[in-house]
């Protein structure tokens, strides 16, 4: 029962440099979503994708790009990583797009941009 | 989205029971309410969630008001491992869940 997996776990970056965050859920789950959390706040939604082949703009989308690659994977880009964007990435699935079902999330990417 | 007010803490002894209450008197007559709960270090998860009924499960239960405009989480006996930031969130068509700072529960023995 793996869930909602993000990688990697943890993921230093210098200023400017790029990556890729991974996320995989394997419930069959239609809508995906990407959230950040800085300390001692709640998340805040990045981007999110409510079925396969769309993505949407969240609160704090600005220095990020995804990709809904298909049904079980949802990517978050930084292009050019800045020191604002050290966080903690969380990846959420869930069944539909309704207020009826929960959220799966993932244990979270520590990302630090120095 | 609905605005919600719910403590910055609480405390509770261990298997005691605990309420913790939020204020949603902005939510809209289609939108769920979802409790969610983060442990330290961890991701968000699930506690349970409702539209107009008190609903109950394996984790805890929970009262909305009949005017829909407040809820409370009930953990029936407490532990340590309940000690956790707990948030109160109305969800509706959007499907987005927007979070506030939630209610850091301490549970002391």
């Amino acid at each position: 029962n793996a869930g909602v997996t993000q990688t990697p776990k943890f993921q230093v970056l210098k200023t400017g440099q790029s990556m890729t965050l991974q996320c995989a859920q394997d419930m069959n789950h239609n809508s995906m979503y990407w959230y950040r959390q800085d300390p001692g706040m709640g998340l805040r939604l990045i981007y999110y994708s409510a079925s396969e082949g769309t993505t949407d703009k969240g609160e704090v989308p600005n220095g990020y790009n995804v990709s809904r690659l298909n049904k079980r994977e949802f990517s978050l880009r930084l292009e050019s990583a800045a020191p604002s964007q050290t966080s903690v990435y969380f990846c959420a699935s869930r069944t539909g797009p309704r207020g009826v079902y929960g959220y799966t999330f993932g244990s979270g990417t520590r990302l630090t941009v120095v | 989205d609905a605005k919600t007010t719910q403590p910055n803490s609480m405390e509770s002894n261990e298997e005691e029971p605990v309420h913790l209450p939020c204020n949603h008197s902005t939510i809209s007559g289609t939108d769920y309410i979802h409790w969610y709960r983060q442990l330290p270090s961890q991701g968000p998860e699930y506690v349970i969630h409702g539209l107009t009924s008190n609903v109950n499960n394996r984790m805890a239960s929970l009262a909305i008001a009949e005017d829909r405009k407040s809820s409370t989480l009930i953990l029936h006996r407490a532990t340590l491992r309940d000690a956790a930031v707990y948030y109160c969130i109305p969800t509706g068509t959007a499907s987005k869940l927007t979070f506030g700072t939630g209610t850091r529960l301490q549970v002391t023995l």
